[in-house]
């Protein structure tokens, strides 16, 4: 089955800098990555997601970028504000299977 | 947007007891439902999944006759923890697919407390 590493496990930035999360899988046939931001005792919410027939999404001060070869993908968060600060969950699923999850990483944005 | 409800949003059960969970798809209808347990500062462990009429499908190490799950409704899934421990104590959450698409919602999840 599918199998989702994610690092690093906590990302500590100043406020207005770019903090990137970084995710890998073991499935080939995952399809669809979507990447969910969790604050402390709520739901995950989506944030951003893409699609294995694209490499780079961007949504304002969010983008996701997709390597399919080496089977890897990234959050990329510029101008980073302290309401950014939660646990991002990254995720992967293939048509066959459910969605599976990475760890989760802990971003702080100090202001 | 679509909107998963979860209830209650906070439980607390005496030990030995069952508490019930329920996940409801307040705008549309979910084929598939999905129940995850977080512990504090950890990751989603799906628990189980389950489509409606049918038994629901548990991942390894989950307990089937612990952790009842019944998908009577294309709106409405439940889990049952029964016999409940402290140890079961953690953050339940469920989420809703509809249809066949890689869109999953996710209710407010459930704090439960065995004491």
């Amino acid at each position: 089955g599918e199998n989702v590493e994610q690092h690093p496990s906590t990302l500590s930035v100043q406020e207005g800098d770019s903090a990137v999360i970084k995710c890998t899988y073991s499935d080939s046939a995952s399809n669809y990555f979507p990447w969910y931001k969790q604050e402390l005792g709520k739901r995950p919410q989506l944030i951003i997601d893409i699609r294995s027939n694209v490499g780079e999404k961007k949504d304002q001060r969010i983008a996701v970028t997709l390597n399919k070869t080496a089977k890897h993908f990234s959050l990329h968060i510029t101008e980073t504000q302290p309401e950014d600060s939660a646990v991002y969950f990254c995720a992967a699923r293939d048509t066959a299977s459910d969605m599976r999850f990475g760890a989760g990483t802990r971003l702080t944005v100090k202001p | 947007g679509a909107v998963v409800s979860q209830h209650p949003s906070r439980v607390i059960c005496k030990s030995g007891t069952s508490v019930k969970i329920e996940c409801r798809s307040l705008d549309f209808q979910a084929t598939t439902m999905f129940w995850y347990r977080q512990f504090p500062k950890q990751s989603l462990m799906l628990m189980a999944t389950s489509n409606e009429g049918s038994k629901a499908t548990y991942e390894q190490g989950v307990e089937k006759d612990k952790f009842l799950i019944n998908h009577a409704s294309l709106t409405l899934s439940t889990l049952t923890v029964t016999s409940a421990h402290p140890e079961d104590s953690s953050f339940y959450i469920c989420s809703a697919r509809m249809g066949t698409g890689n869109t999953i919602y996710f209710g407010e999840g459930s704090w439960l407390t065995v004491v």
